[in-house]
């Protein structure tokens, strides 16, 4: 069974910085692609990030680029978002989710993690 | 940067009744569009991808159509399980941008 766990997420100060983690299980973490999606409360999706399978290409929404960066260790089947210069509207709830086979599509959700960035 | 846009915001439907769904992109994603279920409290699960494919486990009465800048997500008759908030998303260059959502609640 496809598991991805995120955590990480925390009440933030803007400007602050804070790294997420997904902790993937039930597949060959090292065959795919991995992406992060957020979500503000009540609100909809936005994807956020990309990273191929070995790590070698990263992608970014206009949004975050120069401030986030994606990272993986395979050998940790573990994927990672380091997030820097949080404003408040980073404040969402941070999904991980698998890349089916390089598609661009989501084929397995993690549960989200809350980030806050709040004064 | 391709706008997604869904129609209707809301549509209030009584279960075994059949819903269509509406994904606009403002060019053309050939057929590169995926349609998305999210329930309270939940992530979402995949659905429809390639406009018209089920992804695994999906069931029959999920289908999904168009190209183009125009698609269509239809559920034949709706279950109490699928009332929920259904997104489209369309893949472009590495980024996937998604519409802003239909909820589909009871009537």
């Amino acid at each position: 069974e496809v598991q991805l766990v995120e955590s990480g997420g925390v009440v933030v100060q803007p400007g602050g910085s804070l790294r997420l983690s997904c902790a993937a299980s039930g597949f060959t973490f090292d065959d795919y692609a991995m992406h992060w999606v957020r979500q503000a409360p009540g609100k909809g999706l936005e994807w956020v990030s990309l990273i191929s399978w070995d790590g070698g290409s990263t992608y970014y929404a206009d949004s975050v680029k120069g401030r986030f960066t994606i990272s993986r260790d395979n050998s940790k089947n573990s994927l990672y978002l380091q997030m820097n210069s949080l404003r408040a509207e980073d404040t969402a709830l941070y999904y991980c989710a698998k890349d089916m086979d390089s598609s661009g599509w989501y084929d397995y959700w993690g549960q989200g993690t809350l980030v806050t960035v709040s004064s | 940067e391709i706008v997604l846009t869904q129609s209707p915001a809301t549509l209030s439907l009584s279960p075994g009744e059949r819903a269509t769904l509406s994904c606009r992109a403002s060019q053309s994603v050939s057929s590169y569009l995926a349609w998305y279920q999210q329930k309270p409290g939940q992530a979402p699960r995949l659905l429809i991808y390639d406009a018209s494919n089920r992804a695994t486990g999906i069931p029959a009465r999920f289908s999904g159509s168009g190209s183009g800048t125009d698609f269509t997500l239809t559920i034949s008759s709706l279950e109490p399980e699928d009332f929920a908030v259904y997104y489209c998303q369309q893949r472009s260059n590495w980024s996937g941008t998604f519409g802003p959502g239909t909820k589909v609640d009871i009537k």
